[in-house]
């Protein structure tokens, strides 16, 4: 059965905080993602990842960072959390286009 | 820009109605459809359709794509209140397996 763990359901930072969101899979998928879903707008692609240490930018990657320094795990970094960051994050690994989701972060920054 | 438009937002019917989603997408080089249902955790996969005319079928649900008018379908037929969830469609283009979603279809079905 496939699995996309992230690490944590429900967090709460201050602004200003550096935060991590880890997500791994156990699939071998080469292909990782990060998304944000607000409501209203839907899922939007923050960063993705097609193979260790590689990465790409998604529709909103300010204020956001990656790393993937392994191929089951894809981190994304908030490098300063804001308020307008406050959202649920899903992280998604994928094989032949189905992409296989995580259960969600849902981060508030207060 | 590459965009996927779902129709309607939202929709609350009653049990045993048929309801249908709409889907439509602008892709450079499409190359797949793919629907998700997601309650209150992950999105769930139900389909992916890459040829016109061929509906796929799972239960009560079913879909079929159409690339000449660039649009898709989901119907759910005799609905149940199980099936309340947020449905998302997403597309790909040629050599990526990014996933380019809409907003997404709330849909609630009462007893």
């Amino acid at each position: 059965d496939v699995k996309v763990t992230q690490s944590s359901r429900y967090l709460v930072k201050r602004t200003g905080e550096k935060v991590f969101l880890e997500c791994v899979q156990d699939m071998d998928h080469e292909n990782m993602f990060w998304y944000r879903q607000d409501p209203g707008l839907g899922l939007r692609l923050i960063y993705f990842s097609y193979d260790v240490k590689m990465k790409e930018k998604g529709d909103i990657p300010e204020g956001y960072s990656v790393s993937r320094e392994k191929k089951e795990r894809f981190s994304l970094i908030l490098e300063s959390a804001s308020t307008n960051q406050t959202s649920m994050y899903l992280c998604a690994s994928s094989i032949r286009q189905e992409a296989f989701f995580g259960q969600g972060t849902r981060l508030t920054v207060v | 820009e590459d965009k996927v438009v779902q129709s309607p937002l939202s929709l609350v019917v009653h049990e045993g109605d048929t309801v249908t989603l709409n889907c439509s997408y602008e892709v450079t080089n499409f190359r797949s459809l793919l629907w998700y249902k997601q309650e209150k955790k992950a999105p769930t996969f139900l389909f992916m359709l890459t040829s016109s005319g061929i509906e796929k079928k799972s239960g009560r649900l079913s879909s079929i794509l159409d690339k000449k008018e660039l649009f898709s379908i989901l119907n759910i037929t005799a609905t149940q209140t199980g099936d309340s969830a947020i449905y998302l469609c997403a597309a790909t283009g040629a050599n990526t397996d990014k996933l380019i979603f809409g907003t997404g279809t709330r849909l609630q079905v009462f007893p």
